[in-house]
């Protein structure tokens, strides 16, 4: 089973350019999630989704958006990169209290 | 108040010692408490889910939690190279909801 894939693992972009994160379970979870990590600033909630068809806002959202079409996918869309939009970005899925990472993308936006 | 506080560490420890890391937190309402490790550039994996009040035990690790005092321990013992990580504490008040709340995670270094 692989659990939780993001694509890509690494990512330069210029400013203003947009750019879409995947995210892809096969858990059959119905909440996901969409985390920044910073140094110092720990893990932070950007969007989620409890199940298919609906989302909603996190900690930090602006300049983010995301989609649930379907139980397995759930995409983070970038639409004009900024660099303080450079961080390390995890997806996250859970069936209940428990959470369960991707690998991760490392983005830096220059 | 941040909602949930842990120390950045690092802490450096000699292989074979007793780690404890420590979380507290201001929110009653968190139930289920879980500790996350995290290696260098990988993901968080979840280590140690718990409810309630009490020690929950895994092999080398120990997870307690005091609801009373809003305090939240992981113990390692013979601790060795490869528990090397960021840990991070994490919580939740249950229900629909199933967001958790993170402390920022302390790294922790194990020397051989």
């Amino acid at each position: 089973t692989a659990g939780i894939t993001q694509a890509p693992t690494s990512q330069i972009l210029a400013a203003g350019r947009s750019m879409t994160l995947r995210c892809t379970q096969d858990m059959r979870h119905n909440a996901m999630y969409w985390y920044r990590q910073d140094l110092g600033l720990g893990l932070r909630l950007i969007h989620y989704s409890n199940t298919a068809g609906t989302t909603g806002k996190g900690e930090v959202p602006d300049g983010y958006s995301v989609s649930r079409a379907n139980t397995d996918d759930f995409p983070l869309t970038l639409a004009s990169a900024v660099p303080s939009q450079t961080s390390v970005y995890f997806c996250a899925s859970s069936a209940g209290d428990t959470q369960y990472f991707g690998p991760g993308t490392r983005l830096t936006v220059l | 108040q941040k909602e949930v506080e842990q120390d950045p560490g690092p802490l450096s420890v000699p292989e074979g010692a007793i780690v404890s890391l420590n979380c507290t937190y201001s929110n009653s309402a968190f139930q289920y408490f879980m500790w996350y490790r995290q290696y260098s550039r990988k993901g968080p994996e979840l280590l140690m889910y718990t409810y309630s009040s009490g020690n929950k035990e895994d092999g080398r690790f120990t997870a307690q939690v005091d609801k009373s005092s809003k305090y939240i321990s992981l113990f390692i013992r013979d601790s060795q190279p490869s528990d090397s990580a960021t840990y991070l504490c994490a919580m939740s008040s249950g229900g629909s909801n199933y967001k958790l709340t993170f402390g920022k995670g302390t790294l922790l270094t194990v020397n051989p």
